[in-house]
């Protein structure tokens, strides 16, 4: 079975541009999270959807904004680029929201100039 | 809001030595997870601890989850070079809602 896939890999924008980041989860797993890893830090959460609802929303700005098809993938969409989003943006998906572990993916490499 | 300390941040060792990292939560929680992040790559899930209590072992990895189900433990018997990367706890809060609250890691080197 393939695992969670993320699309770009990398990406490079300027301030004040616009990204769309794509995932993909497992085959049967209906919850897809988002993280937003820094480097040398740990994954910090953005967003939890399942079932194409909301489920939870970590402490990002409104700039921040997902949504999840009916397919289960997902996008995560940033406006309006700071230099202090570039990171490695992390998608996980689970069978279920709590309670189950969290397959990551590769991840996408964000870098804003 | 709910924070997850992690400790040493970084641990130098000889192969065949022991590791060991702790990781404490200001709020009790319903579950614990532990991920392995190699350099360049992502998380990998490496085990999950739900009882207070509880140890559950993996070869040569042993898990631990505190009685107050606030702090928890991984340690490794005899390191070896391919134990080398950063690992991380990952607290659920007590609603079970699977909002991963992550440390901050711990990055093991392993000298051979």
């Amino acid at each position: 079975d393939a695992g969670v896939t993320q699309s770009p890999t990398h990406l490079i924008k300027t301030r004040g541009q616009h990204v769309t980041l794509r995932c993909s989860p497992i085959s049967g797993h209906k919850s897809v999270s988002w993280y937003q890893q820094v480097l040398g830090q740990g994954p910090q959460f953005i967003f939890q959807y399942y079932e194409k609802e909301e489920r939870g929303r970590g402490n990002f700005p409104d700039r921040f904004s997902a949504r999840q098809f009916p397919n289960y993938s997902s996008e995560l969409n940033v406006n309006a680029l700071l230099l202090g989003d570039s990171a490695l943006y992390l998608c996980a998906s689970s069978l279920e929201p709590g309670g189950y572990e969290q397959y990551f993916g590769p991840g996408t490499r964000l870098t804003v100039t | 809001g709910q924070q997850v300390m992690q400790i040493p941040q970084y641990q130098h060792v000889q192969e065949g030595e022991d590791f060991t990292t702790y990781c404490n939560s200001s709020t009790t929680l319903s579950n614990i997870q532990w991920y392995k992040q190699r350099p360049g790559g992502h998380p990998v899930f490496l085990i999950q601890l739900v009882k207070s209590g509880e140890v559950k072992k993996q070869k040569r990895l042993t898990f631990q989850f505190g009685e107050a189900k606030k702090n928890s433990s991984l340690h490794i018997t005899a390191t070896q070079t391919t134990d080398v990367g950063t690992y991380f706890c990952a607290g659920d809060g007590s609603g079970n809602t699977g909002k991963l609250i992550f440390g901050q890691g711990t990055t093991l080197q392993v000298k051979p």
